[in-house]
């Protein structure tokens, strides 16, 4: 397996513009997060899906921020508008079944507002 | 509510010295427990893991015990290596009402110098 592939690797866009990252799960995988790196909050849980249903999304740190699972094999994370302070890394992940099991991360898309 | 406490970094070792990170949590159940990894520019990596009370994780020299009594995870190496130079998290998975969340720690950063 190809492992969890994100898209773009690096979005550089000016204030104000709307940013859409993309995450395809590693196939068979029924839970999906999006997670966001800073080096002031490290690692933050903003949503996540199992079975393609949004089950907790608190972390979503304000409307500005929606993400969408059409399918098992695509989940969309987007802004809009993007702000400077949303610069940071965004990080897809996958598991498959309960809490005993390991997440898989994918490469991340490091984005910059400026 | 439930959270993950790591020691924190950056913590600099010389090549071939004794490792250890260490993890407490809070949990109201009896959750999973994880070391993640993150090289450089890359998403985290599951390290280890242990399931349940007095399970010992190992993989790539590392180790660490599920110790309910004290409610700690600490990481271990005997040696460390220059390719060791990362940083770790450490997470707990939990059941959240029908879903399994995980928690992470801030992440504590290693460099190992020659």
């Amino acid at each position: 397996d190809a492992g969890v592939i994100q898209s773009p690797r690096h979005e550089v866009t000016e204030m104000g513009q709307e940013v859409t990252l993309r995450c395809k799960p590693i196939s068979g995988h029924d839970y999906l997060f999006w997670y966001r790196q800073t080096m002031m909050r490290g690692l933050e849980l903003l949503i996540y899906f199992n079975n393609n249903v949004p089950i907790d999304d608190s972390g979503m740190p304000e409307d500005r921020f929606s993400a969408k699972m059409p399918n098992a094999s695509f989940s969309t994370l987007k802004i809009q508008p993007s702000e400077p302070r949303d610069s940071a890394v965004y990080f897809c992940a996958s598991r498959l079944g309960t809490r005993f099991h390991e997440q898989y991360f994918g490469p991340g898309t490091r984005l910059t507002v400026t | 509510g439930n959270s993950v406490t790591q020691m924190e970094g950056p913590v600099t070792l010389s090549e071939e010295a004794f490792l250890t990170i260490n993890c407490t949590y809070t949990a109201t159940g009896y959750p999973s427990l994880f070391w993640y990894v993150q090289y450089p520019g890359e998403g985290l990596q599951l390290l280890l893991k242990a399931t349940k009370a007095d399970d010992k994780g190992s993989n790539k020299g590392f180790e660490a015990t599920y110790r309910k009594e004290t409610t700690s995870f600490h990481l271990e190496k005997g040696s460390v290596q220059v390719s060791d130079s990362a940083v770790y998290f450490c997470a707990l998975s939990e059941r959240k009402t029908s879903y399994d969340k995980v928690i992470f720690g801030p992440g504590t950063s290693l460099s190992v110098i020659p």
